[in-house]
């Protein structure tokens, strides 16, 4: 099977742009999970959907939001960048996001806000 | 919520030394993993390990649920065994998302 896949891998904007990442999860699989890494922060949780279903979210501001399509496929979305947006998104994998599943990370997204 | 904790936070050793890093998490878990970061940020997945031991190659991980710990056991090292070492757990309530150690960075010198 295809690993977790995600768009784009590099990305420059400026503060005040929005940008939205996207995630392809490996097949079938039904739970895409967001998390952001900075060096001062570490891995930090975003958000989790299952079935086009918001399931869980991290503390984070409305700029960042996602959702997710019919096929499983996630996009996430942050909008009026701030510098301290500058980092690397990654999304996660799993069957049903349940306590017994393995997760699975996409390479990444790394975001550069000047 | 769960405080996870990862030590030592840095470590040097050379080509073919053995080592231990070792992962504490506050609360009961039921899911706990083992990853490796590599130079271009990919996490790559070492080990699903919420209780017992397991063992890949020169890796193998051992978690003790009822203490609380998880240790990861690297030998024989290998220069590409460098990068950053990962732990993350889950409760049962938290579905899908993983509460992350702040990493342990190893630099493997030839």
């Amino acid at each position: 099977k295809a690993g977790v896949t995600q768009t784009p891998r590099y990305l420059i904007k400026t503060r005040g742009q929005q940008v939205t990442l996207s995630c392809s999860p490996i097949s079938g699989h039904r739970s895409v999970s967001w998390y952001q890494q900075t060096p001062g922060q570490g891995l930090q949780f975003l958000f989790e959907y299952f079935s086009e279903t918001q399931r869980n979210k991290g503390n984070f501001p409305g700029r960042f939001s996602g959702r997710q399509f019919s096929n499983s496929r996630s996009e996430m979305n942050v909008s009026t960048l701030e510098l301290g947006d500058s980092a690397l998104y990654l999304c996660a994998s799993s069957e049903a996001g349940g306590p017994g599943d393995t997760q699975y990370f996409g390479p990444g997204t790394r975001l550069t806000v000047l | 919520g769960i405080q996870v904790e990862q030590s030592p936070p840095d470590l040097i050793l050379q080509e073919g030394a053995n080592s231990t890093l070792r992962c504490n998490f506050s609360d009961s878990v039921n899911n706990l993993q083992w990853f490796h970061q590599n130079p271009w940020g990919q996490l790559i997945n070492l080990f699903y390990i919420p209780s017992g031991t397991k063992q890949n190659g020169r890796l193998s991980a051992t978690t003790v649920a009822t203490e609380r710990y998880s240790l990861l056991y690297i030998s024989s090292s290998q220069t590409t065994d460098s990068g950053v070492y990962f732990c993350a757990v889950l409760t049962y309530n938290q579905g899908g998302k993983l509460i992350f150690g702040q990493g342990t960075e190893l630099s493997v010198k030839p």
